[in-house]
């Protein structure tokens, strides 16, 4: 079974910063990529971005392009997103999900998701 | 606005079939695999079919996708009333990455 634990929830002012934790097992951490997807209140599904932990190479949606950063400690196999810039629309549950292998990705297993107010 | 479009809400009795849609284009659905998760009340989203029609460990056989051009449906026969939930398509796009449709709900009368 694999397990993606996250941090706890978290409330933010305007214009300040958030970070949000993610730990994995060290298998998950060493074969795979982390992504993170948000959902606003009552809303879809978006991607935010994600990271290859062996080669701590992150990648970014276009939308948060400058405003989140994404990375990843192998110490501690945990997974970590920053937003900068909060604004009452960033206020979601962010969740990170397990990547897995494909020509399209796709997310097998998910954390408990960490609601973020603003 | 999402990049991929799905029905709000589609309802059926228990024990029907239902069929959702999901329609996208060129950049997305054209030229990648169709993912599908399903999210009860309350929970995180969960896998349900992958690589437009397969199924992982422990999804049963009742739900079925399927891709055609630039759309794609998830199937789902024998409903029960377990089975409300939201419903949500993603692929890859090649200009924004991951995109998901805007979820559909769907209730089990």
């Amino acid at each position: 079974q694999v397990h993606l634990v996250q941090s706890g929830p978290e409330v933010k002012k305007p214009g300040s910063s958030v970070k949000v934790s993610c730990k994995a097992s060290r298998d998950t951490f060493n074969d795979y990529a982390i992504s993170w997807v948000r959902q606003a209140p009552g809303q879809g599904l978006e991607w935010m971005g994600g990271i290859l932990p062996i080669l701590d190479v992150p990648k970014y949606a276009q939308n948060f392009q400058g405003r989140v950063t994404i990375t990843a400690d192998k110490s501690t196999n945990t997974a970590y997103i920053e937003l900068s810039g909060l604004r009452s629309e960033d206020t979601a549950l962010y969740y990170c999900a397990r990547e897995m292998h494909s020509s399209t990705p796709y997310f097998d297993a998910w954390g408990q998701g960490t609601l973020v107010t603003v | 606005q999402s990049v991929l479009t799905q029905p709000p809400s589609v309802s059926t009795a228990p024990g029907q079939k239902v069929t959702i849609s999901c329609s996208g284009s060129s950049s997305n659905i054209g030229i990648s695999y169709v993912t599908w998760y399903q999210q009860l009340p309350g929970t995180a989203p969960k896998l349900l079919i992958y690589d437009n029609n397969k199924r992982p460990s422990g999804i049963p056989d009742r739900f079925s996708g399927s891709k055609s051009g630039t759309s794609a449906t998830l199937g789902i026969t024998g409903l029960q009333t377990g089975d409300e939930a939201d419903y949500y398509c993603g692929t890859w796009d090649t200009n924004l990455g991951v995109v998901f449709g805007g979820g559909t709900k769907l209730t089990v009368l």
